[in-house]
């Protein structure tokens, strides 16, 4: 089976940087996601790490760690646009149905 | 481009009312459908996935059902709604590693 812990909420700075952490358990590691969903909207994707290391996508990056079961989720120059929840999501080997998603993290970016 | 249509948007529904849920895929063929469920406070749920026409794999006992009668074609079907059957409720599609598109969700209501 798989775990995934991730903070349930977190405040920041317009402007600032933050970043969401997510810790996993899994066996047979394939892959990463993050996902970015706005309140009653449905998720979108953000980025999708396999191997170790930081990649950077405009404002976002994301970063894993997989000896550490670790990775997150770098938001630069926050805009109010970017309260939502991020959701990190593992995939194992075997296929997208055994993708497991964390419960996400409530980010509120406040003025 | 790929799309994927899901409706209806909202919907509120007595117990022990039938249920049917419909999504579309565009511009793809073959795709691997799946059905989440997002109850409050919680994680994504996969309910159901399929590789292909007919072939339905149900990953969590319940009252749901799916059917996929055509490729691109993906219902969700209850023929007597609980309570608890209440959610947020969006179909998706998986594509190498871009990880899973996403319908604009349906949010369910069962009173």
């Amino acid at each position: 089976g798989q775990n995934i812990d991730q903070p349930t909420e977190m405040t920041a700075t317009e402007g600032a940087i933050v970043q969401i952490n997510c810790t996993y358990q899994t066996s047979g590691f394939n892959g990463l996601f993050w996902y970015q969903q706005h309140a009653g909207e449905a998720p979108t994707f953000l980025s999708y790490n396999v191997l170790d290391g930081l990649e950077e996508k405009g404002r976002f990056s994301s970063f894993l760690s997989r000896s550490k079961g670790y990775s997150y989720l770098l938001l630069k120059e926050l805009q109010m646009k970017d309260s939502a929840s991020y959701l990190c999501a593992v995939k194992p080997t075997g296929g997208y149905q055994k993708v497991t998603f964390g419960i996400g993290t409530k980010l509120q970016v406040i003025p | 481009s790929q799309t994927i249509h899901q409706w209806p948007a909202t919907l509120v529904q007595p117990v022990g009312s039938p249920l049917s849920l419909e999504c579309t895929v565009e511009g793809t063929s073959n795709p691997n459908l799946y059905w989440y469920r997002q109850a409050a406070g919680r994680g994504l749920q996969l309910l159901f996935y399929s590789v292909g026409i007919g072939q339905i794999s149900s990953e969590v006992p319940q009252n749901l059902s799916a059917s996929r009668p055509q490729d691109r074609q993906f219902i969700l079907s209850s023929k007597k709604l609980l309570l608890s059957d209440s959610g947020f409720y969006l179909c998706a599609w998986s594509e190498g590693n871009y990880g899973y598109t996403f319908g604009s969700g349906t949010r369910l209501t069962v009173v």
